[in-house]
């Protein structure tokens, strides 16, 4: 059974730094890893989208990376803002129904 | 709009109560998911439907039914609500034609079980 495990569950970090999440997964026969960003009486959105044959995928200040060898994966949040204050979770399709396995997340609170 | 509503957004019931969770979605999407989400331990996959016609059961269904209505429409039931039914269920999408590779979320409803 697939385990997607997110380190650290909380992190705090002043205006500017740049921000590194984890997440590792426990087989590495995956067909794609996707970060999601949820903020509080919202649902989730998607912010990145990693197929199994991909290193990297970037969007502007994020970039997440994708060892599948390894399973792990690390989101890359450059010169962060306030705004990037959220919950961020990855999520891992490990089969062909297209079925989602999560990590509990990490809240990330960004200090002006 | 919204692509993919949920209603309520909040409901507060007691034990033994049946309840309803609703979602619709104008994506046009064939595949539709309801997960729960609880403090720590992120989502958990209830149900998921491929279509009208196909309903199967995810992590965690014990306790809970679903009805596919029509394309839009899959309904998550608590026949009978217990207090650790209590949680955040998102319902989600995703579509043939990016190889259902996404999924799509809508904004949650909050059930609280007294």
């Amino acid at each position: 059974k697939q385990e997607v495990t997110q380190i650290p569950a909380a992190l705090s970090v002043p205006e500017g730094e740049n921000l590194v999440l984890n997440c590792s997964f426990t087989d590495s026969a995956i067909y794609n890893l996707q970060w999601f960003r949820q903020d509080p009486g919202k649902g989730l959105t998607s912010l990145l989208l990693i197929q199994s044959s991909q290193r990297e995928q970037t969007s502007g200040r994020l970039n997440a990376s994708l060892d599948k060898s390894s399973g792990r994966s690390t989101l890359y949040i450059a010169a962060s803002q306030p705004g990037d204050s959220a919950t961020y979770l990855c999520a891992v399709r490990d089969d062909s129904w297209g079925k989602l396995q999560f990590g509990a997340g990490t809240q990330v609170v960004v200090t002006p | 709009d919204a692509d993919v509503t949920q209603t309520p957004r909040n409901r507060i019931t007691k034990t033994g109560k049946r309840i309803m969770l609703e979602c619709s979605q104008t994506k046009g999407h064939d595949r539709m998911y309801w997960y729960r989400q609880d403090p720590g331990l992120g989502l958990r996959l209830i149900y998921y439907s491929f279509d009208v016609k196909d309903i199967n059961k995810g992590e965690i269904s014990d306790g809970y039914s679903v009805s596919r209505q029509a394309q839009a429409k899959f309904s998550l039931s608590l026949e009978s609500a217990i207090p650790n039914q209590t949680a955040l269920y998102f319902c989600a999408t995703s579509d043939p034609s990016l190889g259902y590779n996404e999924q799509f979320f809508g904004p949650g409803t909050r059930l609280t079980v007294l």
